[in-house]
């Protein structure tokens, strides 16, 4: 059973923190992608990566930074944190092929204060 | 760049009924791919069903199908004999082929079946 992970469901932090969101998915996908959902936005894409170490700014880049150490692991950044950043972050992975879905982890909801 | 457009922010049917879903999207592109997801409360996005652009004939998954008319750019989900489990945002997406093929998603349509 195919299996993406996220470090936490929900989260809170203050202003100005430094946070990290870890993604973690068990089916060797090359591409991974780090999303955040807001209500009547749908989804919106930040960062994504094609391959280790290789990153790729999304539509709202601005704010987040992203690492790729190893193929499994996707990680987002808040280098600082602001309310603007409180919503839902979804990750996903895909395999290589085009016709390959997307699967989603469950999403992590942080809340900044 | 491509947009995908959902009109209707929330929409209500009841058991055993059916209810079709709007999406509509513009691109460029001769050759892509659009998707169907469902998000049940609290709970992962899962796909419900895709459709190449280059295939004429319509997806169809169980009691879920889509209307793809390519010249409109228009790509409707008709659920069929609905579930209280069908219960969920609905967002339609669009995947074109270049590098890494990222999903742009419509802002979602609330789906609520009632008894």
């Amino acid at each position: 059973d195919v299996k993406v992970t996220q470090s936490s469901r929900y989260l809170v932090k203050r202003t100005g923190e430094k946070v990290f969101l870890e993604c973690v998915q068990d089916m060797d996908h090359e591409n991974m992608f780090w999303y955040r959902q807001d209500p009547g936005l749908g989804l919106r894409l930040i960062y994504f990566s094609y391959d280790v170490k290789m990153k790729e700014k999304g539509d709202i880049p601005e704010g987040y930074s992203v690492s790729r150490e190893k193929k499994e692991r996707f990680s987002l950044i808040l280098e600082s944190a602001s309310t603007n950043q409180t919503s839902m972050y979804l990750c996903a992975s895909k395999g290589i092929s085009s016709y390959n879905e997307q699967f989603f982890g469950p999403g992590t909801r942080l809340t900044v204060l | 760049a491509q947009t995908v457009t959902q009109s209707q922010p929330e929409m209500s049917v009841q058991e055993a009924e059916t209810v079709t879903l709007s999406c509509t999207y513009d691109t460029s592109e001769n050759n892509y791919y659009l998707f169907w997801y469902k998000q049940p409360p609290s709970r992962q996005m899962i796909l419900v069903i895709r459709q190449e652009a280059y295939k004429q004939q319509n997806a169809t998954e169980n009691r879920f199908s889509v209307n793809f008319q390519k010249a409109a750019k228009s790509f409707s989900l008709k659920i069929s004999d609905s579930q209280l489990g069908d219960t969920a945002m609905y967002f339609c997406a669009f995947m074109g082929t270049g590098t890494a093929s990222k999903l742009t998603f419509g802002t979602g349509t609330r789906l609520q079946v009632t008894l």
